[in-house]
């Protein structure tokens, strides 16, 4: 199985503050990886798919990059909304598997 | 646009079964799957497989192959996900999700499966 791992687990940022979550795979996903944000009691929302590509609805503050065995996702600006945990999941290979995710708090 | 509804709470003796519902409304992509998904507590997301709506086809990830069931009832545009043989350590949200541009675009609300003496 493919592994996926995050870093950092979390992240302590401000409003209006740029993070970036990397997300390393243990072996090429080429460009099948996708970003979710999950809040508490919440299923996960479709962020980026493709790697770089925004979800319909998706901020534009909301990026992605990479391809292979590093991604990363950016958010802009922070908004309060953005206070969630992260995943991402690689799509290449079965089977499909997920990052442990990155929890982003308020400082 | 597609909603899926997914069951409610269940709660179950280790050594039994567990049958979770997922019913889609909306626009349904043609020939799409629902994939199903878990999440133990303190755990990362895990991917358990799929089914091809409009044919049945089904795909499970290795390490539930052999206990996980899906079925799907295309005149209730229903889809059913059983897991047998349940160990403590199957408790988890199960969600399901379906296709719009990607795999999975849409999602269930989770159903909480409890396994417990």
């Amino acid at each position: 199985d493919i592994q996926l791992t995050q870093s950092p687990s979390f992240l302590s940022a401000s409003i209006g503050d740029t993070i970036t979550i990397i997300c390393r795979a243990s072996q090429g996903v080429s460009s099948y990886l996708a970003w979710y944000q999950q809040k508490p009691g919440k299923a996960p929302n479709l962020l980026i798919y493709g790697a770089s590509i925004l979800q319909s609805g998706v901020p534009s503050r909301f990026s992605g990059t990479g391809s292979g065995t590093e991604f990363t996702l950016t958010i802009s600006s922070l908004q309060p909304e953005d206070f969630a945990t992260y995943f991402c999941q690689q799509l290449n290979s079965y089977p499909w598997t997920f990052g442990q995710g990155t929890k982003v708090e308020i400082k | 646009q597609v909603q899926l509804v997914q069951s409610g709470p269940e709660v179950r003796k280790p050594g039994t079964s567990v049958k979770v519902s997922c019913k889609a409304s909306g626009f349904i992509v043609p020939n799409s799957a629902v994939q199903w998904v878990r999440q133990a507590r303190g755990h990362r997301l895990e991917w358990l497989g799929y089914i091809v709506v409009d044919s049945g086809n089904t795909n499970f990830a290795p390490k539930f192959r052999e206990r996980v069931t899906f079925t799907r009832d295309m005149s209730t545009n229903t889809a059913y996900m059983e897991l047998g043989s349940l160990e403590s350590e199957d408790t988890a949200v199960y969600y399901c999700a379906t296709e719009g541009t990607t795999p999975f675009d849409y999602w269930g609300q989770g159903t909480l499966v409890t396994v417990s003496s």
